[in-house]
């Protein structure tokens, strides 16, 4: 069965240091894997994915994924965090299912960051 | 363009009472889709419809229903509400095709049962 997994329910950085939010995932065929951001009070924002082709992903805020399949890893990461980084965050995988499941994301229980000044 | 909308923001019932939340989108997507997310659990899904006219059972489907009323809208309905339905409710709706594939999510209900 395909499953996503957090290993760290939270990660503290100190403003202007890199941070990395780790992921790993479980899958029989080629992942299809994303990022997403919740603010406080907000919905879910789509940051990256990885369909295929190169390894690093960039996305939006500066974010940036490193695919590695050996590893079945998909960490976030960001060179130089801001207080404003802060937030839950979430990998998920694409449902690899047949017919109408297919498309639907399987999410990690996410990782809350804090990055203080 | 106001994306994926959710109505109420918050809601508190009794223990047996029913209630409806709607989701409607405006960006004419096939797929949409219900969560619920609890402290330490994720995002964790209730109900989905690829397509108007289906639906289909997520991974806690027990004490919802839904209706694709038609393909703007999805609602969530819970027939006799317990505590352990209180929770985070989110809908998304998603852009389908390999390179274009995200979903977008409403601002969330709010939901405690009593």
């Amino acid at each position: 069965a395909q499953s996503v997994a957090q290993p760290e329910d939270q990660v503290n950085v100190a403003e202007g240091n890199p941070l990395t939010v780790k992921c790993t995932y479980s899958v029989s065929g080629n992942p299809y894997l994303f990022w997403y951001v919740q603010y406080p009070n907000r919905g879910l924002q789509f940051l990256l994915k990885y369909i295929t082709g190169d390894n690093l992903v960039k996305g939006s805020y500066g974010f940036e994924a490193e695919f590695n399949k050996s590893q079945t890893s998909f960490h976030l990461k960001k060179p130089s965090a801001l207080v404003s980084d802060s937030a839950l965050y979430f990998c998920a995988v694409r449902d690899e299912g047949y017919g109408g499941s297919q498309g639907n994301l399987i999410f990690g229980k996410g990782t809350k960051l804090s990055v203080k000044p | 363009n106001a994306g994926v909308t959710q109505t109420p923001k918050f809601q508190v019932l009794k223990t047996g009472q029913s209630m409806t939340l709607q989701c409607a989108q405006d960006m004419n997507h096939n797929s949409m889709y219900w969560y619920r997310q609890d402290p330490g659990m994720g995002l964790r899904l209730i109900y989905y419809s690829a397509s108007e006219g289906t639906t289909d059972k997520g991974e806690v489907p027990n004490g919802y229903n839904v209706s694709r009323l038609n393909k703007r809208e999805f609602s969530l309905r819970l027939e006799s509400a317990a505590p352990s339905q209180t929770s985070v409710y989110f809908c998304a709706s998603r852009t389908e095709g390999d390179s274009t594939d995200t979903q977008y999510f409403g601002p969330g209900t709010r939901l405690t049962v009593l």
